[in-house]
């Protein structure tokens, strides 16, 4: 149980476009998701938090108009990247948390890999 | 403002003997500590958590610490593995707040 899955797995964009990023909870419901970025050698950064029906919050120095996030159902979220730079170019982890869940564990996709050309 | 550190960036040891990593962290007063295994290119993958309250968690060959004395944590693998090898993040956190990771540690197992 507790899986969470993204797609795409991996994305190469061409500089200015926009890239949509899926995280979905499978097999639980999830009120409140969260989009890290991890670049190379480094640990994960949290981006924003997204909560489901309300706006997202987002980590200072995280641009909101740059990252957009909706969470539209309880086990869906998605991140879009617009008009994306090469320094855009990263790891992009979701997490959820269990809407059932007694403690405080998130459960983590397997990442997105985008690289902006 | 608060900080995290793990003992190491990096940690070489032989297959069979006991892995022992470490998470500080300064300016926190944390209710919980979690564990987190990252393999390359993969998501985080959840481990153990300790509350405060707790000294000593166990879960197979690992076993994880928490002195909130000395505002440490420690993560033990014991009869460690190749297939141990993989980078550990520590997170500590406070319930209805975010957790920050900490920056890993990245085990290689020897055989």
């Amino acid at each position: 149980g507790a899986v969470v899955s993204q797609h795409p797995s991996w994305v190469i964009c061409k500089s200015g476009t926009s890239v949509k990023i899926e995280c979905r909870s499978l097999d639980f419901q999830a009120t409140t998701m969260f989009w890290y970025r991890q670049f190379p050698k480094q640990s994960l950064m949290l981006m924003a938090t997204s909560n489901e029906g309300s706006k997202a919050t987002y980590e200072q120095g995280v641009e909101k108009d740059k990252f957009l996030i909706n969470h539209a159902s309880l086990t869906l979220s998605t991140l879009t990247v617009t008009s994306a730079h090469p320094e855009d170019s990263s790891f992009y982890i979701c997490s959820a948390r269990d809407l059932a869940g007694s403690g405080n564990e998130q459960y983590f996709g397997p990442g997105t890999r985008l690289t902006v050309t | 403002s608060q900080k995290i550190e793990q003992n190491s960036e990096a940690l070489n040891i032989q297959e069979g003997k006991t892995a022992t990593l470490t998470c500080n962290y300064t300016n926190y007063s944390p209710a919980y500590l979690q564990w987190y295994r990252q393999d390359p290119g993969r998501g985080p993958v959840f481990l153990l958590l300790i509350r405060e309250n707790e000294k000593e968690k166990r879960k197979e060959r690992l076993k994880v610490t928490f002195d909130t004395t000395l505002k440490q944590s420690l993560f033990h693998i014991t009869a460690s593995q190749p297939a141990d090898s993989a980078t550990y993040l520590c997170a500590p956190g406070n319930y209805g707040q975010n957790f920050v990771f900490g920056p890993g540690t990245r085990l290689s197992v020897l055989p």
